[in-house]
């Protein structure tokens, strides 16, 4: 099994372009996540997803749209990206909705790192 | 407004001793917390988690505490091995949604 996928490993971009970021999972998961990772701060989600159709926000998910058309993809669109976007973006599923018990444990892609110039 | 918070960013320790990472929390509706381990250009992966009902969970060379009083949790390594060396997160669980701490480094010394 691959896991989860996360495409393109590194990204340069200028200011003012758009760009996704790809997440595939084969785990037949149905909660997927977008979070990013910066120093100091830890990882902060961007955007949520509990089922194909579904999706929400996090804590920071101004900038970043998504949409979650099939259970396997869950992409993380920048329209207009901004240097205060540069970061390491990871994806993560789970079996289910996040939830009281163990099913909250999430599998993590390698990252995307993304620098905006 | 960090609502987990790890204060140490890093951890030095020998081989063979104890290691111990920290983690405070302030929301008190967190009622799951999680431990992952984060190696270079991997992502993270997880390690250990404890319910709020519980104040000790156990697997092998790792242990997790939780003081719910305090608002604290710590994960002790013991003992410690040079392939301990990563960065670890605390999570807790809230309405849906995992917030991760700032992570500490941990360096395990030969």
């Amino acid at each position: 099994n691959a896991g989860v996928t996360q495409t393109p490993k590194f990204q340069v971009l200028k200011t003012g372009q758009s760009m996704t970021l790809q997440c595939a999972q084969d785990m037949n998961h149905e909660y997927m996540s977008w979070y990013r990772q910066d120093p100091g701060m830890g990882l902060r989600l961007i955007h949520y997803s509990v089922g194909a159709g579904i999706t929400d926000q996090g804590e920071v998910p101004n900038g970043y749209n998504v949409s979650r058309s099939t259970t396997e993809d869950f992409p993380l669109r920048l329209l207009s990206a901004a240097p205060s976007q540069t970061s390491v973006y990871f994806c993560a599923s789970s079996y289910s909705a996040l939830q009281s018990s163990g099913a909250n444990v999430l599998t993590f892609g390698a990252g995307s790192r993304l620098t905006v110039l | 407004d960090q609502q987990v918070k790890q204060n140490s960013p890093s951890l030095s320790v020998q081989e063979g001793r104890i290691s111990i990472l920290n983690c405070d929390y302030t929301n008190s509706m967190f009622d799951y917390f999680l431990w992952y381990k984060k190696y270079p250009a991997e992502g993270p992966t997880f390690l250990i988690s404890i319910s709020s009902i519980k104040d000790k969970n156990e697997d092998g060379r790792f242990t997790v505490f939780l003081n719910k009083s305090a608002k604290h949790l710590s994960l002790h390594i013991v003992p410690s091995q040079p392939g301990d060396s990563a960065v670890y997160f605390c999570a807790a669980y809230s309405y849906g949604k995992l917030t991760f701490g700032q992570g500490t480094i941990l360096t395990v010394h030969p």
